[in-house]
């Protein structure tokens, strides 16, 4: 099945820096989220952007969407422990004629204490 | 409910069995979507509804799988004859309506020995 590019595929960080991934794709999306799932669990949305340039913050977690509405960022400053998960970006396609979303492969996060 | 109730949280069906899981959307949402996880992998579209309309199934792998949501609430995904590759995480979401952000369920990990 189709999935966007994420990158970094897992990353190993030390607590209190910042953290950024993206996500890429050739084709044009509308809405574009950040979902954040724990071991178990299904994914938490944690940040939602549906306009080209859009920026947006929800706490230590900033999310962009990219101005040619083919990628996302999202940046976490300042990790803590509990940040420790797989992180996954989701794109509504812009010509796809339905509400369904596409993931990205996931980032995983890993913060030392 | 308060959330997107997932049953069973876990299934092991033997080859050839027929399956099917429940899904409970948040109360008033009028979309529900399915999605496929493998491991180690992002969801992946299966299939959505808008009230008991099935309006999406492009993602179903094959004829052997099936959705309905004949009230238009509850939601529940048929597998028939499972085959080794089906083993994966079964997540379903819900929204208010198509445009806006989903919330996931638990899911639930079939494991087709």
């Amino acid at each position: 099945g189709q999935q966007l590019n994420q990158s970094p595929q897992s990353m190993f960080i030390q607590e209190g820096e910042d953290v950024s991934m993206n996500c890429t794709s050739s084709s044009i999306f509308n809405t574009w989220l950040w979902y954040k799932q724990d071991p178990g669990e299904g994914p938490v949305l944690l940040i939602a952007l549906y306009k080209a340039g859009e920026l947006t913050s929800n706490g230590r977690l900033t999310a962009q969407f990219g101005i040619t509405r083919k990628d996302s960022f999202l940046n976490i400053s300042a990790s803590i422990p509990s940040d420790v998960g797989i992180y996954f970006c989701a794109g509504q396609l812009a010509t796809s004629g339905t509400y369904k979303y596409i993931f990205g492969t996931g980032t995983r996060l890993k913060v030392l204490a | 409910g308060a959330g997107v109730s997932q049953s069973p949280r876990y299934k092991v069906a033997k080859r050839g069995q027929d399956v099917a899981l429940r899904c409970d959307p948040i109360s008033g949402h009028v979309s529900l979507f399915w999605y496929q996880q493998a491991l180690g992998q992002g969801p992946e579209f299966l299939t959505y509804f808008q009230n008991e309309a099935q309006l999406d199934k492009s993602g179903l792998p094959s004829d052997r799988f099936f959705a309905e949501r004949p009230e238009g609430s509850v939601s529940t995904l048929k597998i028939q004859r499972t085959q080794q590759e089906d083993s994966a995480v079964y997540l379903c979401a819900s929204s208010l309506m198509e445009k806006n952000i989903q919330y996931f369920g638990a899911g639930t990990r079939l494991s087709v020995l």
